[in-house]
Formats: structure tokens, C-alpha cells, sequence
């Protein structure tokens, strides 16, 4: 049971450039969702899902953008990477409300840097 | 909006003592996270609590929630140096609507 599955672990990337974040879990969680954290800042929403074909914004979205094409998986794509994407990136999935064990389940995190 | 408040920030405790961090948060919910992460890994779910007055204990740990005071507690009995770590509380409406996180309590238990 692999559990919330995000690749890769570690990345560098020049501003400008473009890439996708992976994100996979295989317990057939209605709900996914992407966070960054930052140093005194918490874990801030950047977009969510709460089922195939459906996602939403969260807190920071801008510069980012997803799709749900599956249950299982949940990519985050940044277009034109910018210094202030410097981040540690966390994939969370849950079951939606009703259903057991509510509480989310997170990946391992992507330390993304951009240079 | 919800937000969600934790204090401290910080807090260094010598092994054996007793402390508490305080989670308030600005809305009705009465579903309330506590998650621990360790230095450089991933969140790992300590507690859920889903009603009023609901407590739960996991060895020197132990969360309560009072939704009337929007405040959920994480009180820690005897400190070991195992137990340091960011502990971060996390609430959502219901719903399908996203869990908001604290800015979480970087404990560090001293000798």
C-alpha cells in the first residue's frame, strides 16, 4: 500500500522554465489537493479537488494550474518558474465526508528550488 | 474565511515538564487536525477530533476540542526529547471544503 506517491523528491529550475509535479495515491480518495510550505508560514492551499474532472483554487494559485483526469492522480504544473516558487511542495488526498478516516494523508514533499 | 491561529510559535521544554499549545480557529467547525513533522519529512496525523468536547490520547500526547471557544488543545505530559518536532492543527468546514493549517509549534524538548 504506497499510499500519497510525489515525484520527484528534490528539483532545480531556472526561472522561466516549466514543469510538473507528480502526484499519486491508491486509495481511492475522492480528495486531493496541493500545498506549499514555506518557512513561519504553514502549509498554504494551492489548488484542490474534490473529485475527477473537478478542481478548485485555493489560498495561492496563481502560477500554478492542475487537472483531475483520474481519482488517482493529481498533477501540479508551473508554467513559468519564478524565484517565489521556491518552496516544499506537499500532495495531501482524504475520503470526502461521509466515510471513514476523514483525516488527509501526505505525500513525501518536493523540495523545489528556483534559481 | 477561516483562519487558523496556533501558540506558540516556538517552545523549548526540558524532559519531564508538562506544556500545552493552543489551536483557536474564527469559524463554527467542529472538525479539527493535529499533525506532526519531523525535521525535512512529510506530515504524519497525530489526531482527528470531530465533536465537541471530543479527547484523544496517544502516550504523553493529548488533544481536546471545544467548538463553543473555537480552540482545540495539545497538552504534553512529561516532555521526552522524541516528541520534538512541528506540530501543526489543521481545520475544514465540512463538506468538501479544504483543511487551512496553522502556522505550527516548532517544540524542542531540551535535557
Amino acid at each position: 500500500n504506497a499510499g500519497v506517491t510525489q515525484t520527484p523528491k528534490f528539483q532545480v529550475l531556472k526561472t522561466g522554465q516549466s514543469m510538473t509535479l507528480q502526484c499519486a495515491q491508491d486509495m481511492n480518495h475522492e480528495y486531493m489537493s496541493w500545498y506549499r510550505q514555506d518557512p513561519g508560514m504553514g502549509l498554504r492551499l494551492i489548488h484542490y479537488s474534490v473529485g475527477a474532472g473537478i478542481t478548485d483554487q485555493g489560498e495561492v494559485p496563481n502560477g500554478y494550474n492542475v487537472s483531475r483526469s483520474t481519482t488517482e492522480d493529481f498533477p501540479l504544473r508551473l508554467l513559468s518558474a519564478a524565484p517565489s516558487q521556491t518552496s516544499v511542495y506537499f500532495c495531501a488526498s482524504s475520503y470526502s465526508i461521509p466515510a471513514p478516516g476523514p483525516e488527509a494523508f501526505f505525500g513525501q514533499g518536493t523540495r523545489l528550488t528556483v534559481v | 474565511e477561516l483562519k487558523v491561529e496556533q501558540n506558540p510559535l516556538f517552545l523549548s521544554m526540558q524532559e519531564g515538564k508538562n506544556y500545552t499549545i493552543y489551536c483557536n480557529y474564527s469559524t463554527t467547525s467542529d472538525r479539527l487536525y493535529w499533525y506532526r513533522q519531523d525535521p525535512g519529512k512529510s506530515l504524519e496525523s497525530l489526531f482527528v477530533l470531530l465533536s465537541n468536547g471530543a479527547v484523544k490520547q496517544e502516550g504523553r500526547l493529548m488533544a481536546s476540542l471545544d467548538t463553543k471557544a473555537r480552540l482545540s488543545t495539545l497538552h504534553i505530559t512529561a516532555a521526552v526529547h522524541d516528541l520534538s518536532a512541528t506540530y501543526f492543527c489543521a481545520v475544514d468546514e465540512g463538506g468538501n471544503t479544504p483543511l487551512v493549517f496553522g502556522k505550527g509549534t516548532r517544540l524542542s524538548v531540551i535535557a
